[in-house]
């Protein structure tokens, strides 16, 4: 069965760069969740959206962006990047007519030197 | 608010010992949904159950076990004869009403399992 893909699934940054996660979600899923996991750290709620809209907002900096696409598709996109925005970022997708069921990428693993 | 508490940060087993995971919750909420997630070295998250409130059936899948317990707001997940693949860190997660609502984890368990 289609699962959610992310890529890159490893992206290496300078500071101050930019970098732009994509998220596909599973086919039919209406809904994608972005959440950020830092080193040793459990996975912490970014944003999310449901039929292209934002949905619900977490502990997003305000240097990051997201959006979902017409294909519903979602794209991350964080700018003047810091060390500490160094985390494995996951996208999450789920279908509000199977309640409270996430599926979860594998994950985009950002590196800032 | 919500809120998830796992208090075991780090458990060491000999295999085939069993180990329990606890997991403790609180919400105002009557209906929401509880979660185990594990988390292997390579880093990906692995949905292993999903429970709603009303429902306090223990589950048995395999070596896996779930306790559902809302008089005391537990989850508590155990593994029987452990083995070294069970190597991971373990997330208990809860989120409220439906899936359009985000799942906040707790800060894991991480569970080595020595051969």
């Amino acid at each position: 069965a289609a699962g959610v893909i992310q890529s890159p699934r490893h992206l290496i940054k300078e500071k101050r760069e930019t970098a732009t996660l994509k998220c596909y979600p599973i086919p039919r899923h209406d809904t994608v969740y972005w959440y950020q996991q830092g080193p040793g750290q459990d996975p912490q709620f970014l944003i999310s959206f449901y039929e292209k809209m934002q949905s619900d907002k977490g502990s997003i900096p305000d240097r990051f962006s997201a959006q979902q696409f017409s294909d519903y598709h979602s794209e991350l996109n964080m700018s003047s990047l810091e060390l500490g925005d160094s985390a494995l970022y996951f996208c999450a997708s789920s279908a509000r007519s199977n309640t409270g069921e996430l599926f979860f990428g594998e994950g985009s693993r950002l590196t800032v030197l | 608010a919500q809120k998830v508490t796992q208090a075991q940060t780090e458990i060491s087993v000999v295999e085939k010992e069993d180990v329990t995971l606890d997991c403790v919750y609180e919400t105002r909420d009557t209906t929401y949904y509880l979660f185990w997630y594990k988390q292997p070295p390579s880093g990906e998250l692995v949905f292993l159950i999903r429970r709603n409130s009303f429902d306090e059936q223990n589950e048995i899948s395999g070596r896996y076990s779930w306790n559902f317990q809302k008089s005391t707001s537990s989850f508590n997940f155990t593994i029987t004869a452990s083995q070294v693949v069970d190597s991971a860190v373990y997330f208990c997660a809860l989120s409220l009403r439906g899936s359009y609502d985000k799942v906040i984890f707790g800060p894991g368990t991480s569970l080595s399992v020595i051969p």
